[in-house]
C-alpha cells in the first residue's frame, strides 16, 4: 500500500551541485506530476507527464528536468542549485480520466534547502 | 489567465462553530474542482472531487459544493482534529496537472 513514495525526506545542497529527487508510485498511474511549495505562494507546478517518454512543462520549470522512461518512476533534476529552490517538493500521480481530470495523490514530500 | 483564489486565508474557530471556505476560479473550461486537507510536514490528502455545478459530496463534517464560479467547504460543529490547511485545485485541461490556490489555514481550539 506505499502510494507515492519520495526520497530523500531531507537534503542540503550547496549552490552549484545537482542532485535527483526521485519518485516512484506503484498505482499504475498515466499522469505524474512535481510541485513545488512555498510560504505564500501555494502548490507550483514546475513539471509533468502524461505517460512514459511524454512530458511537459508547468508554471516555474526553470533550472529542473524531468524524463519519464517507465510508469512507475518520474525523477526531478536539479541541474545547478540556487538558494531560489529551496523549498518542499511534492511528487504526485493521477489515474487517467479521459476528458476529465481525476484526483491527485501526493508523496510526502522532500525539504530542500540550498546553501 | 486561469486563476484559483481562496478566502480566507486564515480561520479561527471555536469547537463546534460552524462555518465555510470558499474557493472562486476562473478557468476556460472546468474539468474538475477538487479539495485536499494538509497537515503541517505532510503531503497534501484527497478530500473531494466536483464535476458538476449543483454537485455536493460529504464527509464526515465536510461537505462540499459547487457552482459556476465557485466552491464551499462547509465544516459543520468542527473538531480540533479539523485543524489543517485546506486546498482547493482545478482540473482546466484534459491530462495536465492541476492548478492550486493558496489554501485556508483552519484552527480550532477547544
Amino acid at each position: 500500500n506505499a502510494g507515492v513514495t519520495q526520497t530523500p525526506k531531507f537534503q542540503v545542497l550547496k549552490t552549484g551541485q545537482s542532485m535527483t529527487l526521485q519518485c516512484a508510485q506503484d498505482m499504475n498511474h498515466e499522469y505524474m506530476s512535481w510541485y513545488r511549495q512555498d510560504p505564500g505562494m501555494g502548490l507550483r507546478l514546475i513539471h509533468y507527464s502524461v505517460g512514459a517518454g511524454i512530458t511537459d512543462q508547468g508554471e516555474v520549470p526553470n533550472g529542473y528536468n524531468v524524463s519519464r522512461s517507465t510508469t512507475e518512476d518520474f525523477p526531478l533534476r536539479l541541474l545547478s542549485a540556487a538558494p531560489s529552490q529551496t523549498s518542499v517538493y511534492f511528487c504526485a500521480s493521477s489515474p487517467s480520466g479521459g476528458e476529465m481530470n481525476t484526483e491527485a495523490f501526493f508523496g510526502q514530500g522532500t525539504r530542500l534547502t540550498v546553501v | 489567465e486561469d486563476q484559483v483564489t481562496q478566502s480566507p486565508e486564515a480561520l479561527r474557530l471555536q469547537e463546534g462553530e460552524s462555518s465555510s471556505l470558499n474557493c472562486s476560479y476562473t478557468v476556460s473550461g472546468l474539468r474538475g474542482l477538487f479539495w485536499y486537507r494538509q497537515d503541517p510536514g505532510k503531503g497534501p490528502e484527497f478530500l473531494f472531487t466536483l464535476y458538476s455545478a449543483g454537485e455536493e459530496k460529504e464527509k464526515e463534517r465536510l461537505k462540499a459544493t459547487l457552482t459556476k464560479k465557485e466552491s464551499f467547504l462547509h465544516i459543520t460543529a468542527p473538531k480540533p482534529e479539523d485543524s489543517a490547511t485546506y486546498l482547493c485545485a482545478v482540473g482546466h485541461q484534459a491530462g495536465t496537472a492541476l492548478i492550486f490556490g493558496k489554501g485556508t489555514t483552519l484552527s480550532v481550539s477547544s
